[in-house]
């Protein structure tokens, strides 16, 4: 089983929806967790940190789900901008500092 | 908060040459950086972790001899892919964390490598 799971997608889209991403990871001693967009052939940006008691950030909502080790990134009011791939992240925290990607999903918004 | 430059953004060699990538950190001092590779389509995945003034920690699967990491300042990593191959073409990004109240990683902005 892989550390950080995601959905590939792609999830395509209209202007204007709302879509959900859903991630798991294996090791319960998890302890930060992000949502990091990467556009083609760029590195990946931070689009959020994820707490334990959701946040927000304009258009993007944020949820953590440590008993079943579940996170999620919601979008609502599409835009075509939005298109790229969100990495799933977690980090360990533990004797070594170490981020575990998620594979991504990628999200094709169209006119 | 911190920013991480590395350069080259891309790189054409030909096979059996060396490849050296930079990646300096700007506004932090670093003693710890990573690196990481990332193949079409694929996950980042880690491939080492440079510490400043000592050996570099590597993942398992990944060369030593092969990729030869020098931390030799705070602000300076460089990553050496030795006698390249067409295999070890793909997207290596570096990164840096424990910006004081900063707990995400901030990224270079990739080598794209291509090895004919």
């Amino acid at each position: 089983r892989k550390e950080v799971e995601q959905d590939p997608g792609p999830f395509n889209v209209p202007e204007g929806a709302t879509v959900a991403f859903n991630c798991t990871y294996s090791n319960s001693a998890s302890q930060s967790f992000f949502w990091y967009r990467q556009d083609c052939r760029k590195e990946p940006k931070l689009l959020m940190s994820v707490y334990s008691s959701g946040n927000e950030d304009g258009r993007f909502t944020a949820q953590l789900n440590r008993a079943s080790q579940y996170i999620s990134l919601l979008i609502r009011d599409s835009k075509l901008s939005d298109s790229a791939t969100y990495l799933c992240v977690v980090n360990m925290r533990d004797s070594s500092y170490k981020l575990i990607f998620g594979s991504g999903t990628r999200l094709l918004v169209r006119p | 908060g911190a920013v991480v430059s590395q350069h080259p953004s891309r790189v054409i060699c030909k096979s059996g040459t060396s490849v050296k990538i930079e990646c300096r950190s700007l506004d932090f001092q670093a003693t710890t950086m990573f690196w990481y590779r990332q193949f079409p389509k694929q996950s980042l995945m880690l491939m080492a972790t440079s510490n400043e003034g000592s050996k570099a920690t590597y993942e398992q699967g990944v060369e030593k001899d092969k990729f030869l990491i020098n931390h030799a300042s705070l602000t300076l990593s460089t990553l050496t892919v030795t006698s390249a191959h067409p295999e070890d073409s793909s997207f290596y990004i570096c990164s840096v964390e424990g910006v004081p109240g900063r707990t995400e990683a901030f990224f270079g902005q990739g080598t794209r490598l291509t090895v004919v």
